[in-house]
């Protein structure tokens, strides 16, 4: 089945400056990659997400990457704010199941 | 428009009990799947559901574990005989169909979850 790794485990970030956090995944036949924010004692909110059939997607402060030949994509979050403080998640599926990596504990410094 | 509903947000059981998780997809969603998080562990799959219907229960374990989307109300996710190790944050998440006709995967939204503690 799918495996899922990603990292760093936690990642420190001074306000203002930009994260990126790095996912590999093992079938290459999946096809879709979401990416998940998890705050504290509540449910994993989709962030964004790529299909396979794209290289790159932007959401304002936030973009994914995606390399289908290395099977890896990452998360870019720039001029980071206080409030991108939070777990984060990326996953991988192949038809209706998705499969984690372990997250990203990101911290924002003030 | 309301997003996916899970209650109770926190069950306490003793060993060998039941546990009964509830969940609601949002409007218009009619694929329901189950993850499991253990603490600072990421999600894993359990179950994914349709209407009346079980679609993939790979990651359930065989035994004291049920899940079921009826027609009318909730999904629900049993567990029989609760154990100790059964003790994490059990998480719903819903999307409007399960591959679109372009072949590629449709949105899974999630709800609060339910928390799990089992004594």
């Amino acid at each position: 089945g799918e495996n899922v790794e990603q990292h760093p485990s936690t990642l420190s970030v001074q306000e203002g400056d930009s994260a990126v956090i790095k996912c590999t995944y093992s079938d290459s036949a999946s096809n879709y990659f979401p990416w998940y924010k998890q705050e504290l004692g509540k449910g994993p909110q989709l962030i964004i997400d790529i299909r396979s059939n794209v290289g790159e997607k932007k959401d304002q402060r936030i973009a994914v990457t995606l390399n289908k030949t290395a099977k890896h994509f990452s998360l870019h979050i720039t001029e980071t704010q206080p409030e991108d403080s939070a777990v984060y998640f990326c996953a991988a599926s192949l038809n209706e199941k998705l499969t984690f990596g372990t997250g990203t504990r990101l911290t924002i410094i003030p | 428009n309301a997003g996916v509903m899970q209650n109770p947000r926190h069950l306490v059981r003793r060993r060998g009990q039941e546990a009964r998780l509830r969940c609601s997809p949002m409007k218009g969603h009619s694929h329901v799947y189950w993850y499991r998080q253990l603490p600072e562990e990421g999600l894993k799959f359990m179950v994914y559901l349709q209407k009346e219907n079980i679609i993939d229960e790979s990651g359930m374990p065989k035994e004291r574990f049920s899940a079921e989307f009826p027609k009318e109300g909730p999904s629900i996710l049993r567990i029989q005989q609760v154990v100790r190790g059964d003790s994490a944050a059990y998480f719903c998440a819903s999307s409007r169909t399960g591959t679109s006709g372009s072949g590629f995967y449709n949105e899974q939204f999630f709800g609060p979850g339910t928390r799990l503690t089992v004594l």
